[in-house]
């Protein structure tokens, strides 16, 4: 069985400051792991996904992610936050297993000027 | 190339009406999904198709949802009678992978019901 926790309902972090966002996953299989971003209105696009190659994942708009297998942890992060990242975050898990993409309750991020 | 289609965006019916759904996924993606995302909650499965087939339909509630995949290009999804806890947001995902699930999903903007 798969799931995900991330920490956090809601994060609050001033422009320029960094962004942490957490994900722990649980997975008896390889994980192939992904963030997803999802502004108002709109439906979730991917930011950045780990498919068991570098344990460090860049994606769009200066967003990354670590793999830290020891601590079953998917933090994603960015060093300078912008008002235009506001927005509610989804971590997300899959696997060989199931064929089925297990999604977070998500972490709303607000950017304060 | 154009996303994942989906109408209509918005539905207020009262409940024990009908609704349905509709979602055209990107062209040549063979897998579609519907999931249904609960205010403040993160998307859940309802069902999945690989080509016509729904392969994953566990989650779908039968007594009151259905939803077909004609020709294994767009999907409906029907909720009759619709019900006050129906109120969500239904969204409608593709993409290209059809055995192991490492594929990014591409999504719809969703479809927001309200039930009163």
């Amino acid at each position: 069985a798969q799931s995900v926790t991330q920490l956090g309902s809601h994060v609050s972090v001033s422009e320029g400051a960094l962004v942490l966002l957490r994900c722990n996953y649980s997975s008896s299989v390889p994980p192939y792991l992904f963030w997803y971003v999802q502004y108002p209105n709109q439906g979730l696009q991917l930011l950045l996904k780990y498919t068991s190659a570098a344990t460090l994942v860049k994606g769009i708009n200066g967003f990354e992610a670590e793999f830290k297998k020891s601590e079953t942890s998917f933090h994603l992060t960015k060093p300078s936050a912008h008002m235009s990242d506001a927005a509610e975050y989804f971590c997300a898990v899959s696997g060989t297993g199931g064929f089925k993409t297990i999604f977070g309750a998500g972490t709303r991020l607000f950017v304060k000027a | 190339e154009a996303g994942v289609v989906q109408s209509p965006r918005y539905k207020i019916i009262e409940k024990k009406q009908p609704v349905a759904f509709w979602c055209n996924p990107i062209s040549g993606h063979n897998t579609l999904y519907w999931y249904l995302q609960n205010l403040g909650q993160g998307p859940e499965l309802l069902i999945r198709y690989e080509n016509e087939e729904a392969v994953d339909d566990s989650q779908l509630p039968k007594d009151r949802f259905s939803a077909e995949r004609l020709k294994g290009v767009d999907s409906t999804l029907k909720i009759q009678p619709a019900e006050l806890g129906d109120s969500a947001v239904y969204l409608c995902a593709s993409s290209l992978v059809a055995t192991i699930d490492t594929g990014e999903l591409f999504f719809g903007e969703g479809s927001r019901l309200t039930v009163l």
